[in-house]
């Protein structure tokens, strides 16, 4: 059963940078016909999409946070990580990693970009 | 970016009621899009995908259907596990968007 959990620091000083894990376990982070997308979830708010990543490296960003953000992959750890420069406190969310359950590759998007299995989520609270 | 407009923001139900939830989009997305759950303190739950598969595991009251831009999730028969924030997603074409959410409650 496949399962993912996000690690990392609960708490970001203003202008630093925040960076996540996201670890999967009971599948292969390299199979052909999922990707890996970040969303996260501000106190009190609705959901926001942050970008998403193919294990070969092929990524999407959200272009309200595209000049802040990178999400590469670890084949060899079965991990994909976030992180996001110059945090402010509207950056405060709970952070979600999950799988989509379609890719794009070699010019093409293949599957749906639906996301069927999703982390429990880590806070993270930036301030001084 | 397309905009996904969820109404309403909350619905008051009881029991055993039939929800029928709202998402419009701003351009058309074919058949793109998804419905998730999330009750407080948990992540999403996937639904539907496709407008109207059901995801593994999901009860057979739930279901999705659209006509051009307004897609609908109806719950046939509400149960108490129901009550919960449901959102809509569409993925046709990048960046991808949520609704805002609609909140079931009880009446």
């Amino acid at each position: 059963q496949l399962q993912l959990q996000v690690s990392g620091p609960g708490l970001v000083k203003p202008s630093e940078t925040l960076s996540l894990t996201c670890t999967v376990s009971g599948g292969s982070i390299s199979a052909t016909s999922y990707s890996w997308g970040w969303i996260r979830q501000p106190p009190g708010k609705g959901l926001e999409w942050i970008g998403t990543i193919y294990y070969d490296g092929t990524t999407y960003y959200s272009p309200s946070l595209r000049s802040r953000v990178t999400i590469f992959v670890d084949t060899s750890k079965n991990q994909f990580s976030l992180t996001l420069s110059s945090v402010t406190a509207a950056d405060t969310a709970v952070y979600y990693c999950a799988r989509h359950l379609g890719y794009c590759s070699g010019g093409g998007c293949f599957g749906d970009y639906a996301m069927d299995v999703w982390a429990q989520g880590t806070t993270v609270t930036v301030s001084s | 970016e397309v905009v996904m407009t969820q109404s309403p923001a909350t619905l008051s139900v009881s029991p055993g009621e039939r929800v029928t939830l709202s998402c419009r989009a701003s351009k058309s997305l074919k058949n793109n899009l998804a419905w998730y759950q999330q009750k407080p303190g948990q992540a999403p739950r996937l639904l539907i995908y496709g407008a109207s598969n059901r995801a593994t595991g999901i009860p057979a009251r739930f279901s999705g259907s659209y006509s051009g831009t307004h897609f609908t999730l109806t719950i046939s028969s509400l149960q108490s596990e129901d009550f919960a924030v449901y959102y809509c997603q569409e993925y046709n074409e990048w960046p991808l968007t949520f609704g805002g959410g609609t909140k079931v409650e009880v009446k």
